[in-house]
């Protein structure tokens, strides 16, 4: 199975700090990558996702993500943050012909206003 | 549309207790998958369906069964409750085989006394 490591465990930020949250992954084949995200109460939600090209993907709400094949990673990133981007975010990857979603262990960002 | 639903929402056991967690969806996605969230833990794959009649094991399937008779439908079954299977499990379906993002029910918490 796939490992995903993700730095993090608790971001504290004030509001208009930059973001970015780490993740790395294991496994050295062609992969497909997300970020999804768990706001207070409600149901986990696609962010981002990388399958092919441009490395650099662009997501919801401003979000962006860099996928370096050299270093096996997909960070997270944001230049400014809101208080509503308080919330639970989760790396996870899966082997192009695989069926399985691996998940990072997830990262709570807090946002403080 | 629904999406992913999932009930019960809350759910006390006691150990040795049997329970069915329930999960339907209503976008005609063939592939299926159930999570358990543990803190520190994130997500961990239990089961997967890419299609009715076709079930296989994630990374966690010790004492969980499951089984896919239609499309829709996608039931959990815990065969003797433990408390280490006090968690909070996720039911999420997609389409097949991209994958490309997966639509996660409303969670149901269990707690295994």
């Amino acid at each position: 199975a796939q490992s995903v490591s993700q730095h993090n465990h608790h971001v504290i930020l004030s509001e208009a700090a930059s973001l970015e949250l780490g993740c790395n992954y294991s496994y050295g084949g062609t992969v497909n990558l997300f970020w999804y995200v768990q706001y207070p109460g409600q149901h986990l939600q696609l962010l981002l996702k990388y399958f092919s090209g441009d490395p650099l993907v662009k997501g919801i709400k401003g979000f962006e993500a860099e996928f370096i094949k050299s270093k096996f990673s997909f960070n997270l990133r944001k230049p400014s943050v809101q208080w509503s981007d308080t919330a639970e975010y989760f790396c996870a990857v899966r082997d192009s012909n695989d069926y399985k979603l691996s998940f990072g262990a997830g990262t709570t960002v807090t946002v403080r206003a | 549309n629904a999406g992913v639903t999932q009930t019960p929402k809350f759910q006390v056991l006691k150990t040795g207790q049997s329970m069915t967690l329930q999960c339907a969806q209503d976008m005609n996605h063939e592939y299926m998958s159930w999570y358990r969230q543990d803190p520190g833990m994130g997500l961990r794959l239990i089961h997967y369906s890419v299609g009715a009649g076709i079930t296989d094991q994630g990374e966690v399937p010790n004492g969980y069964n499951v089984s896919r008779s239609t499309t829709e439908d996608f039931p959990l079954r815990l065969l003797s409750a433990a408390p280490s299977q006090t968690s909070v499990y996720f039911c999420a379906s997609s389409q097949w085989p991209a994958l490309e993002k997966l639509f996660f029910g409303s969670g149901t918490q269990l707690s295994v006394l």
